[in-house]
């Protein structure tokens, strides 16, 4: 498969956990976003790279939160001291480059925090 | 801040009944309007970019349009499988600005 692929799938964490969420965006993509989409709302922009460099973070809630792209491809959102309101798809968008507008998503991980 | 709004909420439609979805947008400068379909647990599936007023894109049974306050996603003659979640979204010229700003898109159910 070519497209962006996510992990896992679903996450059931407890109050407090920590948390590592994996995106492996379509091979070649320049730029690589993260959202975050509530039930029943439309996806919210959390924070965006342009290969390794990390541009824009503006869409973060809190210093708990956290996103990497050591290398320029595979990114990793890591969530520290998980609370209820993180429940939420976490959704992973790549586009060819950053004069290529479409972004293409992942199925998305699911955290559930209980 | 840009600002996408969409109606309606929910739509249920009969098999072969004709609709339009509405996504009504506030931007800075647009720089793209962006149409994408949901199906229930997967991430939303890429279906139009629209760029300036008068530009109409189609496939299949869908058209989007494009005006300078709005755009609408035309059903034709819809089937069950175009049951969905479809999500507009736009991009703005303001600078650094890479993301797309989402509506809470619309619910479209046919009834076979």
């Amino acid at each position: 498969g070519a497209g962006v692929s996510q992990s896992p799938r679903y996450k059931v964490a407890k109050r407090g956990q920590d948390v590592a969420l994996r995106c492996d965006p379509i091979s070649g993509h320049v730029s690589l976003f993260w959202y975050q989409q509530a039930l029943g709302q439309g996806p919210e922009f959390l924070t965006y790279f342009q290969n390794e460099a990390q541009l824009d973070k503006s869409g973060l809630p809190s210093d708990r939160f956290f996103a990497e792209r050591p290398e320029g491809s595979v990114s990793t959102l890591k969530i520290q001291r998980t609370q209820q309101e993180d429940s939420a798809v976490y959704l992973c968008a790549s586009s060819l480059s950053e004069a290529t507008d479409t972004q293409y998503f992942g199925p998305g991980t699911r955290l559930t925090v209980l | 801040e840009d600002q996408v709004t969409q109606s309606p909420e929910a739509l249920r439609l009969q098999e072969g009944e004709s609709s339009s979805l509405n996504c009504s947008y506030t931007v800075s400068g647009l720089r793209g309007l962006f149409w994408y379909r949901q199906d229930p647990g997967k991430g939303p599936e890429f279906l139009f970019t629209l760029y300036s007023a008068g530009e109409e894109k189609e496939k299949e049974r869908l058209k989007a349009t494009l005006t300078k306050k709005e755009s609408f996603l035309h059903i034709t003659a819809p089937k069950p499988e175009d049951s969905a979640t479809y999500l507009c979204a736009v991009r703005s010229y303001n600078f650094g600005n890479e993301k797309l700003t989402f509506g809470t898109g619309t619910r479209l159910t046919i009834i076979p």
